[in-house]
């Protein structure tokens, strides 16, 4: 079982817009979280990171928030683009001496006009 | 955008042949990464480096084998390839430390007939 679920899988909404992404993990010890972006036939590109300590980040119309208490997380776009159509993955770090990575399956988001 | 590069970033290709996905980053990164994903699904860790002459294999059991002779070069070679490695390659680096982002590149994708 992977141990981060994000949701929903895939939403459409239309431009203009706002919506939230959600994300559940189980990974422990917690090091920290990453939003990613993904635009189709590219590689992902990270968002933002937020540690232990924070429960909020932003980055432009991206906000990202953290309950660390129970291992939730959600990414709020704000007044959506057609060029946030994506898919947003959320990542997990685990305190460790690799601080390893484990990768969320993505929310595909598709903004139409 | 990542200093980071991949080739080809399209391939097709008959059953049995030997193929090799080219990585290369100039940031200076001791730590590179090949994951593979496929649609939908979460990206798995198939082999790591953590600098030269250090490789390792990820949590994704994998035929392909991996090289790391310099720095900012980690290129990945399947022997015979089949149908069932079939996917999307991403190659990525990133330096030390926990909050430290790791960057991908635009990844290959691999069709094998």
């Amino acid at each position: 079982k992977n141990q981060v679920e994000q949701s929903p899988q895939s939403l459409i909404i239309l431009e203009g817009k706002n919506c939230t992404l959600q994300c559940n993990y189980t990974v422990s010890p917690f090091s920290n979280l990453r939003w990613y972006k993904q635009d189709t036939g590219r590689g992902p590109v990270s968002l933002t990171i937020m540690t232990f300590s924070e429960n909020t980040k932003s980055n432009g119309r991206y906000t990202a928030t953290l309950d660390a208490d129970t291992k939730q997380s959600s990414l709020h776009i704000t007044a959506s683009q057609l060029s946030d159509s994506a898919s947003y993955i959320c990542v997990v770090s685990a305190y460790s001496n690799d601080y390893k990575l484990s990768f969320g399956a993505g929310t595909t988001v598709t903004v139409r006009a | 955008e990542a200093d980071i590069y991949q080739t080809p970033r399209y391939l097709v290709i008959g059953t049995g042949k030997k193929i090799t996905l080219e990585c290369s980053q100039t940031m200076g990164h001791d730590k590179m990464y090949w994951y593979q994903q496929d649609p939908g699904m979460e990206l798995h860790l198939i082999h790591y480096s953590y600098g030269v002459n250090s490789t390792e294999k990820g949590d994704l059991s994998s035929e392909s084998t991996v090289s790391r002779i310099r720095t900012e070069h980690f290129p990945l070679t399947l022997e015979s390839a089949r149908p069932s490695h079939t996917s999307q390659y991403l190659c990525a680096s990133r330096l030390a430390g926990a909050q430290e982002t790791q960057y991908f590149g635009p990844g290959t994708r691999l069709l094998v007939l």
